[in-house]
This record gives C-alpha cells, structure tokens and sequence, in this order.
C-alpha cells in the first residue's frame, strides 16, 4: 500500500531531550515536507526537501532540523524540545514538484506534547 | 503566513442537504487544492484546480475558482455522516521557485447531523 509513514505517533517528552521523529514513504516521491497543525493557526511548513541532499526552510523552521540522506526517508529532530514545540506533525510527500503534480500525501501524523 | 482563509470557521448542517464553503487567497496562483480531514488524523486530497480552470467536479463535489476575486467554493452535495470532517484550502503561488510548498488555510469545520 502505497503510504506515508510516520513514528511515533505519539511522544510526551521534557524540555531539553533531543528526539527524533521519522517519516519514510514507499511511493518514489522526490518531494517531502514537514508540517505542524495547531488551534487556530491551520498548516505551517517547517522544512521541505525537493530531492536526496536538498532541504529548505519553510515557515516555522526554528528548532527544528532535518535530513534527506535517501530519498525515502526524512527525519525531523528536535536538539532540544520546548513546551512552544507542543504541537500535531505532519509529513507529506509528491511525486516531484510541479504547478500541476505537487499533490501532497500525508502522514496519520504524530501528537508531541513537550512538558 | 496564511494564504487562504477558510469561511465560514465551522458550519452544521443536516444530512442530505448541501454545504458550502469558501476560500479566499491573497497572491496570484498555480493552482488551488482542497483537503479533507477527520478528526486529528492525515489529511486527504479531494480536488485541484488549476488557475486557468472556473469549475471542476469529482463526485459530489464541485470546485469553483474565480481568480479575479482571489476565491474557491467546495460544495459537498447530498451530504452523508461520513462527510464530517474539517476541510483546507491549499495553494501554490504562481511565482513558486525558492518557494516550494502549499500554503494552507485554517479550515472549515463541517458536521453533518444525522
């Protein structure tokens, strides 16, 4: 089945523990990207990566990081989590990026409280 | 910052009537995308439309972009329980290299009362 798949769905942490929150996607997509959803505030992009090696900033890329070492899998990190870090993830992923194919697939997502 | 704004922020509606909601933008754009999605879990594509496009329809839906008011309409007809979820607008700017992504709005929350 052709998926995106996140880990882990959910995590309550502390401020100050560094985690890692994997995305992989089984569909050959060039395109991924990371989101968080909050109350109020809708979808805001933090990274994005067009291809293996090539990442971006999005909106809210404070603390945050990310990698694209293969073209399946992009992992956020968090070095050190804060309580403003509180939020619902997404990844989502496209076959390439073009005005008319940047369809996005998501994630079931992952809930991070950090306390 | 937020490109589309959805209206209205939550709308209730019986089953079997139709709902309505709309998307207002602010730049120029490639192409505009509406999503679906039920209570905290992944959102799901419905529909694109393409800046050159008035009018596209998939199933019960009916999508409508006027680009010289910088607005989209979703219409969900004969709407089922299963209907209920909260709906996003998404856009690509026209003007998209260095800036790759799909801006989405707050969304509307529908319900549908059996």
């Amino acid at each position: 089945e052709a998926q995106v798949t996140q880990n882990p769905r959910y995590l309550i942490t502390v401020t100050g523990k560094k985690l890692t929150v994997t995305c992989s996607q089984n569909m050959n997509h060039e395109y991924m990207s990371w989101y968080r959803q909050d109350p109020g505030l809708g979808l805001r992009q933090i990274y994005y990566s067009m291809n293996v090696e090539v990442t971006d900033k999005g909106d809210v890329p404070e603390g945050y990081k990310v990698s694209r070492k293969e073209k399946r899998n992009f992992p956020l990190i968090l070095e050190s989590p804060s309580p403003n870090q509180t939020s619902l993830y997404f990844c989502a992923s496209s076959l390439f990026w073009a005005s008319g194919a940047n369809v996005l697939t998501f994630g079931a997502g992952s809930r991070l409280t950090v306390l | 910052s937020q490109q589309g704004e959805e209206d209205p922020q939550a709308l209730s509606i019986q089953e079997g009537e139709n709902a309505t909601m709309n998307c207002s933008y602010k730049t120029s754009i490639n192409n505009l995308q509406w999503y679906r999605q039920n209570s905290g879990r992944g959102l799901v594509h419905l529909i694109l439309i393409r800046s050159n496009e008035r009018e596209k329809h998939s199933g019960r839906l009916r999508v409508t972009l006027d680009t010289s008011k910088k607005s989209s309409s979703l219409l969900i007809t004969a709407s089922r329980a299963a209907d209920t979820a909260s709906y996003f607008c998404a856009t690509v700017p026209q003007r998209d290299f260095g800036n790759e992504k799909l801006t989405f709005g707050t969304g509307t929350r529908l319900t549908i009362i059996p």
